[in-house]
């Protein structure tokens, strides 16, 4: 079955820097990427995703770019708030039936 | 639109008790999902309804766990005994078709003593 790996596991960053998160996964068939931001005692929320036909997808300050030959994808946010501050978790599917796996997490805290 | 509901957020039982967790999707979602979060880690897929059917449970420890949607809509977990290695967050996710983008309940925080 299909495996994520996601680095790092906790990222600290200062007000206004960038931050970056990457995944790889196994299966390269493997053909939709979404990203999930989960806040302390919430459940994950969608904030962007990709398909395989694409490379990349931006929306505002969060953008995602996926390297299908080296089967891995980041996810990028520019000009960090501390309200962006949570938990984020890739995730990779592989055909329209198949489960949604997902990476182990990434701990972003953004500070002042 | 109203999000995904669950009940209740919290639960405390001992070992080898029952438990059941309740989920209403997003009205209209026919594929319903049952997710295990341990603490520190990512989802885990334990069921996957399609309307009322079920079309992945390979993840699911059938000899504890159990699911239903019946009428598909409403759908409820259950495990029974409970175990230590339960002790985790359990999210209900919907989405409109297979294919959809998924979305999340706030999830039952269950903890196993």
């Amino acid at each position: 079955g299909e495996n994520v790996e996601q680095h790092p596991s906790t990222l600290s960053v200062q007000e206004g820097d960038s931050a970056v998160i990457k995944c790889t996964y196994s299966d390269s068939a493997s053909n939709y990427f979404p990203w999930y931001k989960q806040e302390l005692g919430k459940g994950p929320q969608l904030i962007i995703d990709i398909r395989s036909n694409v490379g990349e997808k931006k929306d505002q300050r969060i953008a995602v770019t996926l390297n299908k030959t080296a089967k891995h994808f980041s996810l990028h946010i520019t000009e960090t708030q501390p309200e962006d501050s949570a938990v984020y978790f890739c995730a990779a599917r592989t055909g329209t039936a198949s489960k949604l796996t997902f990476g182990t997490g990434t701990r972003l805290q953004v500070t002042l | 639109e109203a999000g995904v509901a669950q009940s209740p957020r919290y639960k405390i039982i001992e070992k080898r008790q029952s438990v059941a967790f309740w989920c209403n999707p997003i009205s209209g979602h026919a594929t319903l999902y049952w997710y295990q979060q341990i603490l520190g880690q990512g989802p885990k897929l334990l069921i996957q309804f399609q309307n009322n059917g079920v079309v992945d449970d390979s993840q699911l420890p059938k000899d504890r766990f159990s699911a239903e949607r019946l009428k598909g809509v409403d759908s409820t977990l259950k495990i029974q005994p409970a175990k230590l290695e339960d002790s985790a967050v359990y999210l209900c996710a919907s989405s409109l078709v297979k294919a959809a983008p998924l979305h999340f309940g706030n999830g039952t925080r269950l903890t196993v003593t």
